[in-house]
């Protein structure tokens, strides 16, 4: 099956700078590739997600890029503000079986 | 449109109790999934319903846990008898086509 590594675990920013969340996978097959960010207490939400034909969307301050050849992808914030303070997670799939990394818990300092 | 809603929204119960999770999907999303995250680990699939029938529950740790979904709607999710090692938060997705899962808030579940 698939298996999907996040690193890091913790980061932590001043607001206002980059953060970066990198993800590997291991299943070429894999092709769908979503970026889920959970506030306390709330459930993963959908933010961002990449097809395997694509190499980099962006959405107002955050990106995601894809490598399929290495097997990596990741996301960036840019701008930092305290909301983005949550756990993100990455994942991978290419059907309907999200594999999930472990989670990166972002803390934006103010 | 109304997300999805999961009850309760904690449990605690003590090993070998039984106790019912309940998932309501998103009003026509025939896709429905079962996830759980445990102990700071990664969030993992259960199983799948497309209505009421269950497309895949290779997910399912083993036969205590128990999911249906009657009537292709809502759907519950029991576990009997607990141990402790079933602690974590059981999440609730729904999707209208494959993909694109909206997730409920979860369940955290403490088995003492």
């Amino acid at each position: 099956g698939e298996n999907v590594e996040q690193h890091p675990s913790t980061l932590s920013v001043q607001e206002g700078d980059s953060a970066v969340i990198k993800c590997t996978y291991s299943d070429s097959a894999s092709n769908y590739f979503p970026w889920y960010k959970q506030e306390l207490g709330k459930g993963p939400q959908l933010i961002i997600d990449i097809r395997s034909n694509v190499g980099e969307k962006k959405d107002q301050r955050i990106a995601v890029t894809l490598n399929k050849t290495a097997k990596h992808f990741s996301l960036h914030i840019t701008e930092t503000q305290p909301e983005d303070s949550a756990v993100y997670f990455c994942a991978a799939t290419n059907d309907y079986k999200l594999s999930f990394g472990a989670g990166t818990t972002v803390t934006v300092r103010a | 449109e109304a997300g999805v809603t999961q009850f309760p929204s904690h449990s605690v119960i003590e090993k070998g109790q039984t106790v019912t999770l309940r998932c309501d999907p998103i009003s026509g999303h025939d896709n429905l999934y079962w996830y759980r995250r445990v102990m700071g680990k990664e969030i993992k699939f259960l199983l799948h319903f497309v209505k009421e029938s269950k497309q895949d529950e290779s997910g399912m740790p083993n036969n205590r846990f128990l999911a249906e979904r009657t009537g292709g709607t809502y759907s519950t999710l029991k576990v009997q008898p607990a141990e402790l090692e079933d602690s974590g938060v059981y999440f609730c997705a729904s999707s209208q086509r494959v993909g694109h899962a909206t997730f409920g808030p979860g369940t955290r579940l403490l088995v003492l």
